[in-house]
């Protein structure tokens, strides 16, 4: 298995309030990715990484920012959380950006009240 | 808007069957890739066809690709209870940049013992 870990696996917080949800890989991979995944909506990506400090917007991207200091670390931040925020995050990686295999992390599942 | 559209949204077979499940996507692509999801689990990449192939197998898995009908659909043969999961096509963009793909709602396969 890919050495992805996300953190944390599940968070409850309160509408207005900030969060960061942190994705860690051991496998030195160039690209990063935070997708959501809704009911009905399948997954839909937030924003990617293709290097350190290169990051780019997704389809869903407003409402977060993310930040890629070093290789193996991918944060996502939700600045003022709001209850459409709720859902399951996936962190992913990749080696290539032609090959495209994504290699993802076990979610986390985020509730704003 | 999302790229692939999977149908069946939801297939419920008996064991030793096989399950087929398709996808269409609206854009050219560079290639196309299934991932399997088990319930409160990331997806793990199943297969990859690229644009320039029409068939792949890999194990009990066989997938088509028609570029002309900008559809694939993936066949599961001789079900068992363990490939009870949910299906997701994702599609690279040929102008992909990042290497990001883009996600199907997916199908939810019930294969029942």
């Amino acid at each position: 298995d890919a050495g992805i870990t996300q953190s944390p696996r599940h968070k409850v917080t309160e509408t207005g309030t900030p969060v960061t949800l942190r994705c860690h890989q051991t496998e030195n991979h160039r690209y990063m990715y935070w997708y959501r995944q809704d009911p009905g909506h399948g997954l839909r990506l937030i924003h990617y990484s293709y290097g350190v400090k290169d990051t780019d917007k997704g389809e869903v991207s407003d409402g977060y920012s993310v930040s890629r200091s070093k290789t193996e670390d991918f944060l996502l931040t939700l600045e003022s959380a709001t209850s459409s925020q709720t859902s399951v995050y996936f962190c992913a990686i990749s080696a290539s950006r032609n090959t495209g295999e994504l290699f993802f992390g076990e979610g986390s599942r985020l509730t704003v009240l | 808007s999302q790229q692939g559209e999977e149908d069946p949204q939801a297939l419920s077979i008996q064991e030793g069957e096989n399950a087929t499940m398709n996808c269409s996507y609206k854009t050219s692509i560079n290639n196309l890739q299934w991932y399997r999801q088990n319930s409160g689990r990331g997806l793990v990449h199943l297969i990859l066809i690229r644009s320039n192939e029409r068939e792949k197998h890999s194990g009990r898995l066989r997938v088509t690709l028609d570029t002309s009908k900008k559809s694939s659909s993936l066949l599961i043969t001789a079900s068992r209870a363990a490939d009870t999961a949910s299906y997701f096509c994702a599609t690279s963009p040929q102008d992909n940049q990042g290497g990001k793909l883009i996600f199907g709602q997916g199908t939810e396969l019930s294969v029942k013992p």
